[in-house]
């Protein structure tokens, strides 16, 4: 089945204690991407990957950084949370960067920051 | 900087109705894609708009992009309880990144 995943899909933590949040695609899907959805404000995209070893920033990445060793994932580390990074985070992908193919969420990941 | 404005915010029908939301954006942009959430549920692609002109269709459901008017439209034909979520418009920022509206919550009640 074709899908995404994330791990862990909550997480209650500690400022300043270090955390990742794992996504893995296993639809070959060249592009991920991860976002925050915050009430009022919709979709923000945090970080964007085009293909392995190729990352950039989307519109809100401070604070946050991502790997992408392997094509089928792409995790999301914040190195020291903070509580404004309380959200509920979704990990997507997609066959290329042009977006003509649909995009595929994962689940999501609620995030607390105490 | 590319916004996108989705309106209304909220939407409360009656089965049976039409009703349509509206996605504006503020800067050139041939992308336009629209999504689906269910409550405490990720979110589903609904359309892929890649072109002036373009319209799909899906069920009561019917997408369409003007891009010089820089608006898209989501237009829902007798509504049903089954199509009550929240509906996301996201345009591409011809940058690779895409910009999401805010959402229009949308109830349908008998």
């Amino acid at each position: 089945e074709a899908q995404v995943t994330q791990n862990p899909r909550y997480l209650i933590t500690v400022t300043g204690k270090k955390l990742t949040v794992t996504c893995s695609q296993n639809m070959n899907h060249e592009y991920m991407s991860w976002y925050r959805q915050d009430p009022g404000l919709g979709l923000r995209q945090i970080y964007y990957s085009m293909n392995v070893e190729v990352t950039d920033k989307g519109d809100v990445p401070e604070g946050y950084k991502v790997s992408r060793k392997e094509k089928r994932n792409f995790p999301l580390i914040l190195e020291s949370p903070s509580p404004n990074q309380t959200s509920l985070y979704f990990c997507a992908s997609s066959t290329d960067s042009e977006y003509t193919d649909t995009q595929y969420f994962g689940p999501g990941t609620r995030l607390t920051v105490l | 900087e590319l916004k996108v404005e989705q309106n209304p915010l909220f939407l409360s029908m009656q089965e049976g109705k039409n009703y349509t939301i509206y996605c504006n954006y503020s800067t050139t942009s041939d992308r336009l894609y629209w999504y689906r959430q269910d409550p405490g549920k990720s979110l589903e692609s609904l359309f892929v708009l890649l072109s002036n002109g373009a319209v799909k269709q899906e069920g009561r459901l019917m997408a369409s992009l003007d891009t010089k008017a820089r608006l898209s439209t989501l237009h829902i034909t007798a509504a049903v309880h089954d199509l009550s979520a929240t509906y996301f418009c996201a345009v591409d920022s011809n940058t690779d990144k895409l910009i999401f509206g805010t959402g229009t919550r949308l109830q349908v009640f008998p």
